[in-house]
């Protein structure tokens, strides 16, 4: 067990919709990131958070939004849903010891996103 | 483009043998790797860090990292049927757009036969 919880666990869209994902992470772990694995594949970096502000992004636009919360949850809202949003979104959490960051990263069981 | 390659396999070894896992990554400022294992329709599990060149041990797993061949591997000392799973390669890198990010191989399926 991580600590690191999601919900939902499961979810079904439709085209051009919205969606919001959410993550709760442990005490203390002040770091969240998301990712977005599709099949087969490994994850690929959406963006990272630190005490409540972005401070990394991958390659995804901008339709791809989050928001980090001081009681460690987190949120990542897609816009404009598209077919190939479908995939196992997963929240990932880091330690920080006394202003020291900690780079391993513990995953949440994810939620799988379909979108038709 | 930062990138991690792995062999997507499969691997199939036999109960009782290593099986030898390997990835290469592209960005030589990169300090930190890591191992994870997936379970097909689970989450990755963090199963071992290493930030150092040489080996890292710890039970039936060694992690093995060259930086200056730029190749990290997982040793699997004693396979066992439960050690079957995906293995991700990842490994930090820190840029002004990513900030510090995990970038993940595509991963390698080990089968364990009985």
């Amino acid at each position: 067990e991580t600590g690191v919880t999601q919900s939902p666990t499961h979810l079904i869209k439709t085209r051009g919709q919205q969606v919001t994902l959410r993550c709760s992470s442990q005490s203390g772990h002040n770091t969240v990131s998301w990712y977005q694995q599709a099949l087969g594949q490994g994850p690929q970096f959406i963006f990272q958070y630190y005490r409540e502000e972005e401070n990394g992004r991958g390659n995804f636009p901008p339709r791809f939004s989050g928001l980090q919360f001081p009681n460690y949850s987190s949120e990542l809202n897609v816009n404009a849903l598209e077919l190939d949003d479908s995939a196992l979104y997963l929240c990932a959490s880091s330690l920080d010891e006394g202003g020291v960051r900690s780079y391993e990263q513990y995953f949440g069981p994810g939620t799988r996103l379909t979108v038709t | 483009q930062k990138e991690v390659e792995q062999n997507s396999g499969p691997l199939s070894v036999p109960e009782g043998a290593i099986a030898s896992l390997n990835c290469t990554y592209s960005d030589r400022g990169s300090q930190s790797f890591f191992w994870y294992r997936q379970y097909s329709g689970k989450s990755p599990e963090l199963i071992m860090s290493i930030y150092s060149n040489g080996d890292k041990e710890d039970g039936r797993f060694t992690a093995q990292l060259n930086k200056a061949s730029q190749y990290v591997s997982l040793l699997i000392r004693d396979s066992q049927p439960s050690d079957s799973a995906t293995y991700l390669c990842a490994v930090n890198i820190t840029s002004a757009e990513a900030g510090t990010a995990l970038i993940f191989g595509k991963g390698t399926t080990l089968s364990v036969s009985s």
